[in-house]
């Protein structure tokens, strides 16, 4: 049973760059959470895909962040013209149906240079 | 709107201790979804347990007991004679339910050290 895999792993850039980061969640799991966690904090929601549709996105997510999910398998969330503020952990979360558990992927740290 | 609140930042206890981890929820809901995840120093983080709304009953596993209490939106995590692998960050999560897709709202952890 393969968990949720996120990549990279560690992604360092300079601001003002565009980069984007990879889920693939567990195989079957039709719903796919992103979040963010900053350091000394929990996580915090930006996004949920429901199978391809994006269904809610946080005001955390502003027009810099775009969210897909193509064929309802695999998502990308990608950030243009990075900021210092960018910097954190972003985490992929997968769950099978409503309210069942979310299982988390390592994550992608990003280091805003 | 929802909130988790988990009001020790840090816990420090020596093994064989036994630690409770606190956390207190709001919510308007009255169905909704309680979770532990475990985040060791590695990062991932783990699922632990999770709770409807409608089921009060303590659970046991192990080491591990939770302790719901609706009457004081409580949801509390005790280790019994804990072990320096059981040193990460612990977080407690609430789900509201279908008017949230079921997204969690995490508090801001506490972070357990197990001293050999």
């Amino acid at each position: 049973d393969t968990g949720v895999s996120q990549n990279p792993r560690h992604k360092i850039t300079k601001r003002g760059q565009n980069v984007t980061f990879r889920c693939d969640p567990i195989s079957e799991h039709n719903r796919l959470y992103w979040y963010r966690q900053t350091l000394g904090q929990g996580p915090e929601f930006l996004t949920y895909f429901q199978n391809e549709a994006q269904l809610e996105k946080s005001r955390l997510l502003s027009d810099r962040f775009s969210a897909e999910r193509p064929k309802g398998s695999f998502s990308t969330l990608e950030i243009q013209r990075t900021e210092q503020g960018d910097s954190a952990m972003y985490l992929c979360a997968s769950s099978l149906m409503s309210g069942q558990p979310q299982h988390f992927g390592d994550g992608t740290r990003l280091s805003i240079l | 709107a929802q909130k988790v609140t988990q009001a020790q930042t840090e816990i420090s206890v020596v093994e064989k201790e036994d630690v409770t981890l606190d956390c207190v929820y709001e919510t308007r809901d009255t169905t909704y979804y309680l979770f532990w995840y475990k985040q060791p120093p590695s990062g991932e983080l783990v699922f632990l347990i999770r709770r409807n709304s409608f089921d009060e009953q303590n659970e046991i596993s192990g080491r591990y007991s939770w302790n719901f209490q609706k009457s004081t939106s409580s949801f509390n995590f005790t280790i019994t004679a804990s072990q320096v692998v059981d040193s990460a960050v612990y977080f407690c999560a609430l789900s509201e339910g279908r008017s949230s897709n079921y997204k969690l709202t995490f508090g801001k952890g506490t972070l357990l050290t197990v001293n050999p």
